[in-house]
């Protein structure tokens, strides 16, 4: 079975400033996907930006990027030009290349922007 | 929006007594998920489906029955409610298991049972 560690319970980032979240995964498969959902006090689950894993390419979207370490099995989150409204829990998230049974998430990272 | 609505998003019920969520989809989506959200825990998945009367179970599917009669609508039963099913479910659904196309999340279900 896979598993995903986050290993920062809380992260706090001034305003405008940059912020790397960290994602662990192991699993025993060559080619998955990882995502990174945002969930803000709403609870809404917004999908902020995904990886397949056969693309050594480091997935981009807008201020939110990844690093991507498949042989490390690292997936990080960085955060550029932080805003307050990207005050949130964050999830990384792991879904095999079958993907039948969903996604398996790690516990979260809540991150506080400071202004 | 994904075209996902849950029902109830929130609901009161004592110790013993059954209670059915829905989730029903306008998407036409193959797959669809519940997952539970608790603190420390992240979102575990309780059941899922790959069709129509297709379930399988997930990590904590104790206590949990789903059913699936049409391709639209999913949903959760605790036949006898407990504290510990005190959380949050969220309902998901994913056009294809095998493309790696984004799950798409409810709103959510905010359940207490006292």
């Amino acid at each position: 079975a896979q598993t995903v560690t986050q290993s920062q319970p809380e992260m706090s980032v001034q305003e405008a400033e940059t912020v790397t979240l960290s994602c662990t995964y192991d699993t025993s498969e060559s080619d998955y996907y990882l995502f990174w959902y945002k969930q803000p006090p709403s609870r809404q689950m917004i999908l902020v930006i995904r990886q397949e894993a056969y693309k050594q390419q480091n997935a981009t979207e807008n201020r939110f990027s990844v690093n991507f370490q498949k042989a490390a099995k690292s997936f990080s989150l960085k955060i550029s030009d932080s805003q307050l409204g990207d005050a949130a829990m964050y999830f990384c998230a792991y879904r095999s290349l079958s993907g039948a049974d969903g996604l398996t998430f790690g516990k979260g990272t809540h991150l506080i922007i400071q202004p | 929006d994904a075209g996902i609505t849950q029902s109830p998003r929130h609901k009161v019920t004592e110790t013993g007594t059954p209670v059915t969520l829905r989730c029903h989809q306008t998407e036409n989506h193959r797959y669809m998920y519940w997952y539970r959200q608790d603190p420390g825990h992240g979102l575990r998945l309780i059941h899922y489906s790959y069709g129509v009367k297709d379930t399988d179970k997930g990590e904590v599917s104790d206590g949990y029955s789903v059913s699936r009669s049409k391709t639209e609508d999913f949903l959760l039963t605790l036949e006898s409610a407990t504290s510990s099913q005190t959380s949050v479910y969220f309902c998901a659904i994913s056009p294809t298991g095998g493309s790696g196309n984004t799950i798409y999340f409810g709103e959510g279900s905010w359940l207490t049972v006292v």
